[in-house]
C-alpha cells in the first residue's frame, strides 16, 4: 500500500534561510511524487511534481525536491525563506500502477517564517 | 471556467439534514476527485470520476455519502443524515485525464460544518 509520512508537523525558520521539509513515502510501484502549498483559506496548489525523469525537480516559487530512491525520500528545500512562504505544505504520493488513481496525502508541515 | 469551483464555500447544516456540495471543474477534464480535509489533517480521497461513472469510490466512508457526474462535467457530492463528524473542509480537483503525467488543479473547498 502507498503512504507518505511528513516528518515535521511544523517547522519554523527566520526570513532568508534555508527551508528543509522532510518527507518519506512507500509505494509499490514507481510512483509519481508531488508537493502541494496550501495558504489559509485557499485552495491546494502544485508546487512541484516528480514523474520518473529528473531525480531533482524544480517547482515554482524557488522550491525543489530531490527524489531519492535509495532513501525512499523526497524531501523539499528552498536556499531562502520569505514571509510569503508561511503555509501548509502537503506531500502527496500517487500509484498509477495500483488499482487507485487517486492522491495520498501526509498530514501536512506548517511553516512559519519568522521576521 | 479557469479554474475549479466550488460552491457554497461554507455551509452549516443541523444534524440529520441532507446538503448537496457541487463542483464545477475546468473545462474538458475528464477526471474529477473528491477529497475531505479534516481540522489538522491532509486530504483524504473520497472518489474520482472518470466520465460520468465513478471508477473508484472506496474512499467513501459509508453509504451516508453519495456522489454524481451525470454529464461528465459538474460533480454534487451528496450527504443524507449529517453527523457533526462530517465537519470538514471537501475539496474537488480535476485534472485533464486520470494518467501518470497529469496534473490535478484544486477548487477552494466547500467548508461543512454540522452542529
Amino acid at each position: 500500500a502507498q503512504s507518505v509520512t511528513q516528518l515535521d508537523s511544523h517547522v519554523s525558520v527566520s526570513e532568508g534561510t534555508p527551508v528543509l521539509l522532510r518527507c518519506n513515502y512507500s509505494s509499490s510501484y514507481s510512483p509519481s511524487l508531488f508537493w502541494y502549498v496550501q495558504h489559509p483559506n485557499k485552495g491546494l496548489q502544485l508546487l512541484l511534481k516528480y514523474t520518473s525523469a529528473a531525480t531533482l525537480v524544480k517547482g515554482i516559487n524557488g522550491f525543489e525536491a530531490e527524489f531519492k530512491k535509495s532513501e525512499t525520500s523526497f524531501h523539499l528545500t528552498k536556499p531562502s525563506a520569505h514571509m510569503s512562504d508561511a503555509a501548509e505544505y502537503f506531500c502527496v504520493v500517487s500509484d498509477y500502477g495500483g488499482s487507485q488513481g487517486n492522491l495520498i496525502f501526509g498530514k501536512g508541515t506548517k511553516l512559519s517564517v519568522k521576521p | 471556467g479557469a479554474g475549479v469551483s466550488q460552491t457554497p464555500s461554507n455551509k452549516v447544516t443541523e444534524k440529520g439534514k441532507y446538503v448537496e456540495l457541487r463542483c464545477d471543474p475546468i473545462s474538458g477534464h475528464t477526471a474529477l476527485y473528491w477529497y475531505r480535509q479534516s481540522l489538522g489533517q491532509g486530504p483524504e480521497f473520497l472518489i474520482y470520476f472518470q466520465g460520468t461513472g465513478a471508477a473508484d469510490d472506496s474512499g467513501l466512508p459509508n453509504d451516508r455519502f453519495f456522489a454524481v457526474r451525470p454529464e461528465g462535467s459538474v460533480s454534487t457530492l451528496k450527504i443524507q443524515r449529517t453527523e457533526r463528524g462530517d465537519s470538514a473542509v471537501y475539496l474537488c480537483a480535476s485534472s485533464l485525464m486520470w494518467g501518470k503525467e497529469s496534473g490535478y488543479t484544486f477548487g477552494s473547498g466547500t467548508r461543512l460544518t454540522v452542529v
